[in-house]
């Protein structure tokens, strides 16, 4: 069974452009979110989508965005790129049927903004 | 707002040696408390626990967690330098703001060396 998958693995822009980041859930897992990691804050909570709505939301900008799709993949985008976005954003996926369930999480893209 | 604190943040130990991490936290409404292991860059899950005191165990690793004290622990006998890792801490709540979204803790930095 494959895993989570996140493109492109890694990413440069420069400030003030947008990026969209991309997640294919485990097959059967209809449930997206998405967290920021960075050294200094550690791994933070986006968003999270379940069947085409976002369920729940963290304490970040509107710059981030999300969708998902019929086929359960998850795009995440970021517009107006400021120097403090550059991080790895990591997707995790899950059943999404009920809480509690673990996130398995995929390998991220490292976007960097300079 | 929910909160964990993991420590110690960095331990440097031999093959062979036992060490203990530990994990407290604050949550509203706790639902469960779940360790990762975070090598390079996909975390990966190691337990989850949401019943005080029992203990979870696979091949070398434990983990316990206290509900009235608040915190968790992760034991790893007889390490290996595969265990070389970042080990992340992580609890979430329950209710319906909460799909998808887990509260990290800061993460333990654990190098075995030979």
């Amino acid at each position: 069974k494959a895993g989570v998958t996140q493109t492109p693995r890694y990413l440069i822009k420069t400030r003030g452009q947008q990026v969209t980041l991309s997640c294919s859930p485990i097959s059967g897992h209809r449930s997206v979110s998405w967290y920021q990691q960075t050294p200094g804050q550690g791994l933070q909570f986006l968003f999270e989508y379940f069947s085409e709505t976002q369920r729940n939301k963290g304490n970040f900008p509107g710059r981030f965005s999300g969708r998902q799709f019929s086929n359960s993949r998850s795009e995440m985008n970021v517009s107006t790129l400021e120097l403090g976005d550059s991080a790895l954003y990591l997707c995790a996926s899950s059943r999404g049927s009920m809480m509690g369930e673990k996130l398995f999480f995929g390998s991220g893209t490292q976007l960097s903004v300079l | 707002e929910d909160k964990v604190v993991q420590s110690p943040l960095s331990l440097v130990v031999h093959e062979g040696d036992t060490v203990t991490l530990n994990c407290s936290y604050e949550v509203t409404n706790f639902r469960s408390l779940l360790w990762y292991k975070q090598e390079k860059k996909a975390p990966t899950f190691l337990f989850m626990l949401t019943s005080s005191g029992i203990e979870k165990k696979s091949g070398r690793l434990s983990s316990i967690l206290d509900k009235k004290e608040l915190f968790s622990i992760l034991n790893i006998t007889a390490t290996q330098t595969g265990d070389s890792a970042v080990y992340l801490c992580a609890v979430e709540a329950a209710g319906g703001t909460s799909y998808g979204k887990l509260t990290f803790g800061q993460g333990t930095i654990l190098t075995v060396h030979p």
